[in-house]
This record gives structure tokens, sequence and C-alpha cells, in this order.
């Protein structure tokens, strides 16, 4: 089954122990982008990647990194993790589609929940 | 400078057209406009996509306005089923996703 895969899906952490937060697709999709999203802000991009070893930030980059050493895997790492990062993070890849090569239809994992204390 | 504007929120009951509009004033000539739904706080679940001519798949219908400023989704028999956040999303700045923050879509039964 194509899909995008994020673990963990929940976790409790505390204020400068650094995590990671992994995200793995199987479709060979070049294009994959990290999100979070909090109450009444919708969703926001933190970093995306064209392709192996090409990132570049979003909206919101600060406190995070992200590293394309595979295709097919996308993690983010928090290195000093802060309260002001609890959220919901999304994971989401894409490739074009059919013949109009500026389509991009994107793929969401189903979330990491992070909760730092 | 909002990419896109949405209506925070609407009602419609069960059976009947869902018929939600969506601001993209800013789009450029080839930028496609993306609708995108979330069920709870799972992933966002791709509907439909446009660039200039109305699309209709088994979810949904797109209709585009001729200046490409403004889109309407339509779900033609909306079911409880249907009840999500909508996300009206254009590409920006190469491969940068504007979402926005979505309509609230409630099916009423």
């Amino acid at each position: 089954e194509a899909q995008v895969t994020q673990n963990p899906r929940y976790l409790i952490t505390v204020t400068g122990k650094k995590l990671t937060v992994t995200c793995s697709q199987n479709m060979n999709h070049e294009y994959m982008s990290w999100y979070r999203q909090d109450p009444g802000l919708g969703l926001r991009q933190i970093y995306y990647s064209m392709n192996v070893e090409v990132t570049d930030k979003g909206d919101v980059p600060e406190g995070y990194k992200v590293s394309r050493k595979e295709k097919r895997n996308f993690p983010l790492i928090l290195e000093s993790p802060s309260p002001n990062q609890t959220s919901l993070y999304f994971c989401a890849s894409s490739s074009p589609i059919g013949i109009f090569s500026g389509a991009n239809v994107l793929t969401f994992g189903a979330g990491s929940r992070l909760t730092v204390l | 400078d909002a990419k896109t504007t949405q209506p925070p929120s609407m009602d419609c009951a069960e059976g009947r057209a869902a018929n939600l509009p969506c601001n993209h004033s800013t789009i450029s000539g080839n930028e496609y406009v993306y609708w995108y739904r979330q069920i709870h706080s799972q992933g966002p679940q791709y509907i439909i996509h446009g660039l200039k001519n109305n699309e209709t798949n088994e979810m949904a219908s797109l209709i585009i306005t001729e200046d490409r400023k403004s889109s309407t989704l339509i779900l033609p028999h909306a079911t409880l089923r249907d009840t999500a956040v909508y996300y009206c999303i254009v590409r920006v700045g190469g491969n940068q996703f504007y979402f926005g923050t979505g309509t609230s879509l409630t099916v009423i039964p």
C-alpha cells in the first residue's frame, strides 16, 4: 500500500532533550515536506526537500533541522525542543502526476503529536 | 498577504450539495488549486485539483472562475462522513504549499 509512515505517533518529552521524528514513503517520491498544525493556525510548512541532499526552509523552520540522505526518508530533528514546539506534525510527499508536470498531489502521513514539557 | 481565504465554518444538510468557496486572488497563471480535507486530526486527504477548467471526480466537483481568482468545491450529496475541515491550497514560491486555516464543514442529519 502506498503510504507515508511517521514515527512516533505520540511523544511526550522534556525541554532540551533531542528527538527525531522519522518519515518514510514507499512511493519513490522526489518531494517531501514537514508541516506543523496548531489550533487556529492551520498547517504551516517547516522544511521541504526536492530530492536527495536538497532541502529548503519553509515558513517556520526555527528550532528544527532536517536531512535527506535517502529518497524514501526525511527525518525531522528537534535538537533542543521547547514547549512552543508542542504541536501536531505531518510529513507529506509527492511527485508530479499525469501529463501536467506542474501538478503535485501530496500524500500525508497520519501525524505525530508531540508534547514538550 | 493571504494566499487563500475561506470562510471559517459552514453547515450543510445531509443529502444536499455542499458548496465551499475559496478566494485565491493572488494566484499566478500556472499555479494549480488543490483541495484537501482533514477529518479530526488525521492526515489531510487529497480531494481534487484544477488549473483552468472545471474538474469532477468520484469525490467532488471543482468550479474555477474564468479569472481564476476564486473556486468552489462541490460535494454533490453530503453525508455525515463529509464532516471535516476543507483546505483550499495553492502552491507558492516554487514548491511551498499554502494551506491557510480552511473551512470547517458540519453536515447536519
